[in-house]
């Protein structure tokens, strides 16, 4: 089965911008695959952010944006907040119906 | 306001089989386009898709679990029940149930519920 590849770990300053990425074992991520982002504090539901590759969820601050970068899916945050401190999920509409979670970015923002 | 829920046992022993059962409200399962699905999180690791079905009954399953999961709806009840056989205790998670409104993905998820799969 695909794998879905995530950065396991990320940090950023107050005020910074990075960008975490969703890439397959095999092969190019596209707009094809909707990709779309998830925030989760632990013990909480994961709440969504991004859709379809780069619409934002109701809500969301604009801070958050989605795109295609290269061959990956990508979430980048823009002036970081200490709430943004999550971890994130991406998961791509795989051929066939399904959908694939990545393993998850653990965001530190310091 | 759309809320979905999750219920069913919190601890089950091994082989056994698991039913959890996702209740919401407003939205329609009857609604052209709308799906319920499973996602799981085993303590400490990441999200993982399961399973999900659609308003025309449509079901897509996880390549990897497809042998041991069903899922189905109760379009009267507001409710989508699935079911797990075989149960381990890697299979030790916090089970969620969330929306897709055809867009192909989640927009609206339950709380989770916790299943601990021991002897």
């Amino acid at each position: 089965q695909t794998v879905v590849t995530q950065e396991p770990s990320f940090s950023v300053s107050p005020g910074g911008t990075v960008t975490l990425t969703c890439g397959l074992s095999s092969g190019s991520v596209s707009s094809g695959y909707l990709s779309s982002w998830y925030q989760q504090t632990p013990g909480q539901a994961p709440r969504t952010l991004i859709y379809n590759t780069n619409t934002r969820s109701s809500g969301v601050p604009d801070r958050f944006s989605g795109s295609i970068l290269g061959n990956k899916a990508a979430l980048t945050i823009t002036g970081a907040q200490a709430d943004d401190e999550s971890n994130y999920y991406c998961v791509l509409y795989m051929r066939g119906g399904i959908w694939v979670f990545g393993g998850g970015t653990k965001l530190t923002v310091l | 306001q759309i809320t979905l829920k999750e219920s069913g046992p919190t601890l089950v022993k091994p082989t056994q089989t698991l039913t959890l059962t996702c209740t919401f409200s407003g939205f329609s399962l009857s609604t052209s386009g709308v799906g319920v699905g499973w996602i799981r999180q085993p303590p400490g690791k990441a999200l993982e898709w399961l399973a999900l079905i659609y308003w025309d009954d449509d079901k897509r399953f996880s390549t990897s679990l497809k042998s041991r999961l069903t899922i189905t709806k109760d379009t009267s009840k507001n409710q989508v029940v699935l079911t797990m056989t075989n149960m381990d205790p890697v299979d030790t998670a916090t089970y969620f149930c969330a929306r897709d409104l055809g867009w192909r993905y989640f927009d609206f998820w339950g709380q989770g519920t916790l299943v601990t799969v021991s002897s």
